[in-house]
């Protein structure tokens, strides 16, 4: 059962637009979520996180948004750019971490 | 130094070999993770050490057998592995582990494991 969901597998955006990554959880014990960016060959590298306590964290072109009561998160990327182009994954956590499969983002020049 | 070390980057062993996973960090961190992550899937959870002290070990078969010789240094000794087995192996610490595993986590690239 998948506690944490990437319901898009994959996202193609235009440089200079927002780019819009959903995930859905179900375990409503999870009390801390982060966001992962992928490349290939490489391991994950943190992005930006937010606790269950506030319903927004904004980090430069990053801003990740928190609706708990529908057991959704999103991470805005705005404006987009070519080397965003990699996998997101979404994380959540209560005792350990569990991530979403990822969503693998293109930004087109 | 913000990095997390892994070797060897690809490694490929029969049914029979015993191979040894190696990682490495020099941030202080005192938590230290073995995650596996198959093609099209999410990083899962195998071992937390915190302290040098195993703290979480998932269900993990014994031909997984991880080691932490001290803070820095993180090992994943392998035996009679399963073609099933071959997988990226990832490596990650975070500065601590308080059971609530809500810290950020520093990622290796990971080893990519083909058993044969």
């Amino acid at each position: 059962d998948q506690q944490v969901k990437q319901n898009s597998p994959s996202l193609s955006v235009q440089e200079g637009r927002i780019s819009i990554l959903n995930c859905d959880y179900t375990n409503s014990m999870f009390d801390y979520f982060l966001w992962y960016k992928k490349y290939p060959a490489e391991g994950p590298t943190f992005l930006i996180s937010i606790s269950s306590i506030k319903d927004k964290n904004e980090d430069g072109r990053f801003t990740v948004f928190l609706n708990k009561s529908a057991k959704h998160l999103s991470l805005h990327i705005v404006p987009s750019q070519p080397g965003d182009s990699a996998v997101y994954f979404c994380a959540a956590s209560a005792k350990k971490l569990v991530f979403g499969k990822g969503t693998k983002l293109t930004v087109n020049p | 130094d913000t990095e997390v070390t892994q070797t060897p980057k690809h490694l490929v062993m029969g049914m029979t070999n015993k191979k040894s996973l190696k990682c490495e960090q020099h941030m202080g961190h005192r938590a230290m993770y073995w995650y596996k992550q198959k093609a099209k899937k999410p990083p899962e959870l195998m071992f937390v050490y915190s302290y040098e002290k195993l703290s979480i070990n998932e269900s993990v078969p014994s031909r997984f057998s991880p080691e932490c010789p001290n803070s820095s240094l993180l090992n994943l000794h392998l035996h009679a592995l399963q073609p099933e087995d071959s997988a990226l192996y990832l490596c990650a610490s975070s500065l601590y582990f308080r059971g609530q595993n809500n810290e950020k986590l520093f990622f290796g690239s990971g080893t990519q494991l083909s058993v044969l």
